[in-house]
């Protein structure tokens, strides 16, 4: 049993490349969400998506685009990196009702140089 | 706006003493969960206890208890009988519920805990 799989688990940009962060989970769950983890600062919501076909964005949008491409899968690209991206990014999904917690993929380590 | 504060970024415990762990949260919404989550050095996130906005009692799990005051807006997470294994950061977070299940999930900044031997 998966759960909530990430890749890739480790990657180091340029400045100004692009990437996408893959996200996928096995458990049929309808929400889905993209954290970045700093010191000091925590877990902080990017985007997330409540449901098949909807985006929302969190906390700290700018800079991200996702896509719902489906039930199982919620990737996370970045345009154009900046070293303030530098940072641990969590996928996790859950049921998305009130008393179901989310389950975390292993993160991903970004570095933008 | 739905919000989550820790405000100790670092505690120390004597190792088989308890310790409590705060978190206040502010939300409009009179439908929502609070969790706690642990990360320990390797980075996983592991759920540890959930409470919700209508249960009557507070949340156990083993050793983990949540200390839920509703009037005050708190949800501090107890951990008794400190284990060596319990250090590690760890993470409050709130989900609201009555806007149909959004499920958007916020967190904390977060609080490492250090158990001493």
């Amino acid at each position: 049993n998966a759960g909530v799989t990430q890749t890739p688990k480790f990657q180091v940009l340029k400045t100004g490349q692009s990437m996408t962060l893959q996200c996928a989970q096995d458990m049929n769950h309808n929400s889905m969400y993209w954290y970045r983890q700093d010191p000091g600062m925590g877990l902080r919501l990017i985007y997330y998506s409540a449901s098949e076909g909807t985006t929302d964005k969190g906390e700290v949008p700018n800079g991200y685009n996702v896509s719902r491409l489906n039930k199982r899968e919620f990737s996370l690209r970045l345009e154009s990196a900046a070293p303030s991206q530098t940072s641990v990014y969590f996928c996790a999904s859950s049921t998305g009702t009130v008393n179901t917690e989310a389950f975390f993929g292993q993160g991903t380590r970004l570095t933008v140089v | 706006a739905q919000k989550i504060t820790q405000t100790q970024p670092g505690m120390f415990v004597q190792e088989k003493e308890a310790v409590t762990l705060d978190c206040t949260y502010d939300t409009s919404d009179p439908s929502y969960g609070l969790f706690w989550y642990k990360q320990p050095s390797s980075g996983e996130m592991i759920f540890l206890i959930y409470q919700g906005s209508y249960d009557q009692q507070n949340a156990t799990e083993g050793r983990y208890s949540l200390n839920f005051q509703k009037a005050r807006k708190s949800a501090n997470l107890v951990i008794s009988a400190s284990q060596l294994g319990d250090s590690a950061m760890y993470f409050c977070a709130m989900r609201e519920g009555v806007s149909g299940n959004t499920g958007k999930l916020i967190f904390g900044q977060g609080t490492t805990l250090q158990v001493k031997p």
